[in-house]
């Protein structure tokens, strides 16, 4: 049983395209995550969210809360963009766990 | 900018020994966390720790695992007596509250042969 579902598992792009990561989650939530993670393996926290939108340079996350759903949108992407991009949820119920996506991999081609 | 910090980056160990994994968290952080990620696999919640105790545990982390802040500053994994399927990649995590992001540090891949 998977809690967080992403979509797609692998996605190619050519540089300057618009991506577009999806994330839907199965359980009450009290945040959502979107994580990058590099080839060597390093993880790095992109965006939190509980509601609405947030934007961080060419990168933009939405939710909604009803429809379980996140987003994560990359404007103008590019060969650096590539990258496992992982949705991440920590449930409302138990507030320290997070549960993970199985991640999106991105190659974004010159 | 602060971050948080793993050692060692590697770690190949035998089959039965024990090992320990250290992290230094953000020194201002309350909230530890380690999480692990088998190759191939998605990352998995191990344990969160609070006010010098577990907060929460995973299924995977059974008897064989042991967190511990020994001295204010470090916060360590260990694993008594290795098995093969201990073989991943393991996550540090911190933050200063529930309802802050958390960073993560760089892991550790640990191999079990």
């Amino acid at each position: 049983k998977n809690e967080v579902e992403q979509s797609p598992q692998n996605l190619t792009a050519q540089e300057g395209e618009f991506i577009t990561i999806n994330c839907s989650y199965s359980v009450g939530i009290s945040a959502l995550h979107w994580l990058q993670q590099h080839p060597g393996g390093g993880i790095v926290s992109l965006f939190m969210l509980s509601s609405g939108k947030k934007k961080h340079g060419r990168l933009i996350a939405t939710i909604n809360i009803q429809e379980k759903h996140s987003s994560l949108h990359i404007t103008a992407s590019h060969p650096r963009d590539s990258a496992v991009y992982i949705c991440a949820v920590r449930s409302a119920n138990t507030g320290n766990q997070f549960y993970f996506g199985t991640g999106t991999s991105l190659t974004v081609i010159p | 900018e602060p971050e948080v910090t793993q050692t060692p980056s590697h770690q190949v160990t035998q089959m039965g020994q024990e090992v320990i994994l250290r992290c230094v968290p953000i020194s201002n952080h309350l909230y530890f966390y380690w999480y692990r990620q088998i190759l191939g696999q998605k990352v998995e919640f191990l344990v969160s720790f609070y006010n010098n105790e577990i907060s929460e545990k995973s299924e995977i982390f059974d008897d064989q695992f042991s967190v511990e802040r020994p001295d204010g500053s470090n916060f360590t994994l260990k694993i008594r007596s290795t098995k093969l399927e201990d073989s991943a990649m393991y996550f540090c995590a911190s933050r200063t509250d529930v309802n802050t992001e958390a960073f993560f540090g760089q892991g550790t891949r640990l191999t079990v042969v």
